[in-house]
């Protein structure tokens, strides 16, 4: 079943307490990306990632960092979390091709006390 | 600036109610419009997507959008709601994969 796979679905964790949200896909999608969803504002991206290797920022990327060195992963990094990253994220890949549209993941809750 | 305009943060119905969200836009250049669903607890999902051609796009569950380029709108209809389409509507703008543009959404709640 093509899918994008995102763990864990719910993280609890204190300020400055490093943590990694993994993404992989079974697509071959070359486009990852991630985005946080918060009340009144949408999702917003954080990263995104054309393919291996190359990575570039998206509209909210402070404070988080991200990988690919391979295709079908796409990690989501906070070295130093805060409260105000308290929210829920989306993994999110497509293919190339103009017109192929978003598949998300599950999302991941997070809270940061 | 490149934006999404979602109206309607909250919309209420009554089952077999018609429904219309509405999608504004900004945006330079040849564009594609998606709505994206994501139900209560659940991912996005498409719904219905438009490049070119016919303006009026049908989708899954009996959704249909209709792209009016003079009015940079991209409404979504359904003629009649059932309660299983409570859910939050997103409205999504984009030239590429790495360029789109979400809506703050739109939620929908339908009373049984």
């Amino acid at each position: 079943e093509a899918q994008v796979t995102q763990n864990p679905r719910y993280l609890i964790t204190v300020t400055g307490k490093k943590l990694t949200v993994t993404c992989s896909q079974n697509m071959n999608h070359e486009y990852m990306s991630w985005y946080r969803q918060d009340p009144g504002l949408g999702l917003r991206q954080i990263y995104y990632s054309m393919n291996v290797e190359v990575t570039d920022k998206g509209d909210v990327p402070e404070g988080y960092k991200v990988s690919r060195k391979e295709k079908r992963n796409f990690p989501l990094i906070l070295e130093s979390p805060s409260p105000n990253q308290t929210s829920l994220y989306f993994c999110a890949s497509s293919s190339r091709q103009n017109n192929s549209p978003l598949h998300f993941g599950n999302g991941t809750r997070l809270t940061v006390t | 600036a490149q934006s999404v305009s979602q109206h309607n943060h909250h919309v209420i119905l009554s089952e077999a109610a018609s429904l219309e969200l509405g999608c504004n836009y900004s945006y330079g250049g040849t564009v594609n419009l998606f709505w994206y669903v994501q139900y209560p607890g659940q991912h996005l999902q498409l719904l219905l997507k438009y490049f070119s051609g016919d303006p009026l796009v049908k989708g899954i569950k009996g959704f249909e959008a209709e792209f009016i380029k003079s009015k940079f709108s991209f409404n979504l209809r359904k003629p009649s709601v059932q309660w299983s389409d409570t859910a939050e509507y997103f409205c999504a703008v984009g030239s590429s994969a790495s360029k789109i543009i979400f809506g703050s959404g739109t939620r929908l709640s339908i009373r049984p």
